[in-house]
């Protein structure tokens, strides 16, 4: 079945970096272009963007772009999500998601989300 | 890359039907049928039900349904069972190749 495992998440000081993996399973990992989708404490979800399947075009939310850079590696079958200059903004759940095959902008299945703190 | 707008509450007995909106603009909901819905229980990840406005993905109980008009989206509830009680979130394709999340309405059953 498919599976999504995010990884990566903790307590971090605000300015520093972080790099969030989301490992896929149950599914072929090229054939699918793939979201990260975080969500701010009891609050609503935020997209953060898209990367295709090859990895050859990216989309970023206008609040992330600059900052976030997503990238995948099919070979290894990882997602990653690099972070930088990290605010308490950005505290929150981020899940990685699975855009379903005939529609780039709909998410099919979601990882369970890792928890990313910005506090100093 | 503004919100979409749900009303942040609903709620019906047990058998009753309930309709949450979904309100944009023409920059996302109103030019493109790809809007989506997702269910969220407290402490779960979102579960996709429907999708391309009125698909419902394999699974997925026919009591779910949706639809579009204008910048307008609906979702529907009906035959309401306590299991229903969660989160609900529509989303939407919006120009530059974006996706934008609505506000979320907590449903009680």
């Amino acid at each position: 079945q498919v599976q999504l495992v995010e990884s990566g998440g903790g307590v971090v000081q605000p300015g520093r970096s972080l790099r969030l993996s989301c490992a896929p399973s149950g599914f072929t990992f090229s054939s699918s272009a793939m979201h990260w989708v975080r969500q701010a404490p009891g609050k609503g979800l935020e997209w953060l963007g898209l990367i295709s399947k090859d990895g050859t075009y990216k989309f970023y939310a206008d609040s992330v772009k600059g900052r976030f850079t997503i990238s995948r590696d099919n070979s290894k079958n990882t997602l990653y999500l690099q972070m930088n200059t990290l605010g308490v903004d950005d505290t929150g759940l981020y899940f990685c998601a699975r855009a379903e095959r005939s529609s780039d902008y709909s998410l099919d299945y979601w990882g369970q989300g890792t928890l990313v703190t910005v506090s100093s | 890359q503004s919100a979409l707008t749900q009303p942040p509450s609903a709620s019906g007995s047990p058998g009753q039907t309930v309709t949450i909106s979904c309100t944009g603009t023409n920059s996302d909901v109103g030019s493109f049928n790809s809007v989506s819905w997702y269910q969220q229980h407290p402490g779960k990840a979102p579960k996709l039900i429907i999708y391309d406005v009125t698909k419902r993905p394999s699974g997925v109980s026919d009591r779910f349904s949706a639809s579009k008009s204008a910048n307008r989206a609906s979702l529907t509830v009906s035959g309401l069972q306590a299991d229903d009680e969660a989160d609900y979130y529509c989303s939407s394709y919006a120009i530059s190749n974006s996706l934008v999340f609505g506000g979320g309405t907590k449903l009680t059953v």
